[in-house]
């Protein structure tokens, strides 16, 4: 199998607080795990790359201040939003790559930021 | 130009006849292509990978690929209503550590 999970499944905030989000990868260790996000009927838009052990690569126009990520061990990556506000307000989705070409999404994490 | 590229839909096809759907993308140095299902407010489940020209079929599902032509399709035989979806095409550019770039899905609707 090839199970992706995070945590929490949805969460609402206050404007300016920062809310983390986890991702575990349960079954398989995951060199490679990817962040992206979903404002709705909109498609995926890779945010950053997380690999095990070093600093994320982030997309242009991804604020790395604002979306802090830590991939702290083959099975585990955060994503941190700091200081949010309304239009961070997103469906964010993790992925992990399992062998060379598959990679499996989460459940994703639906934040409303008031 | 986009960089990949689907046709929004609706797709609407009878239940047991075969669905038909496409995708372009613009970055010839594109080297795997991946076809997944996304109901409504849930996450993408991966359905095919395709990294060589010609055809990969799983089950019910046929992934085609053509490099020249930069032209990605998914065949669903026997339809189901299960199967009524956006299906999204995505497109790693290669290196083992890429992101997918997605096109916009398309909406399929199987009418029983």
């Amino acid at each position: 199998g090839a199970v992706v999970s995070q945590h929490p499944s949805r969460v609402i905030c206050k404007s300016g607080t920062s809310v983390k989000i986890e991702c575990r990868s349960l079954d398989f260790q995951a060199t490679t795990m990817f962040w992206y996000r979903q404002f709705p009927k909109q498609s995926l838009m890779l945010m950053a790359t997380s690999n095990e052990g070093s600093k994320a690569t982030y997309e242009q126009g991804v604020e790395k201040d604002k979306f802090l990520i830590n991939h702290a061990s083959l099975t585990l990556s955060t994503l941190t939003v700091t200081s949010a506000h309304p239009e961070d307000s997103s469906f964010y989705i993790c992925s992990a790559k399992k062998r060379t070409y598959e990679q499996y999404f989460g459940p994703g994490t639906r934040l409303t930021v008031t | 130009q986009k960089e990949v590229e689907q046709n929004s839909g609706p797709l609407s096809v009878p239940e047991g006849a075969i669905a038909s759907l496409n995708c372009t993308y613009s970055d010839r140095g594109s080297q795997s292509f991946f076809w997944y299902r996304q109901y409504s407010g849930k996450s993408p489940e991966l359905i095919m990978f395709i990294y060589s020209n010609g055809d990969k079929e799983d089950g019910r599902f046929t992934a085609q690929l053509n490099k020249a032509s930069q032209y990605v399709s998914l065949l669903i035989r026997d339809s189901q209503p299960s199967d009524s979806a956006t299906y999204l095409c995505a497109v790693e550019k290669g290196g083992g550590a890429d992101g997918l770039t997605f096109g916009k899905g398309t909406h399929l609707i199987i009418q029983p």
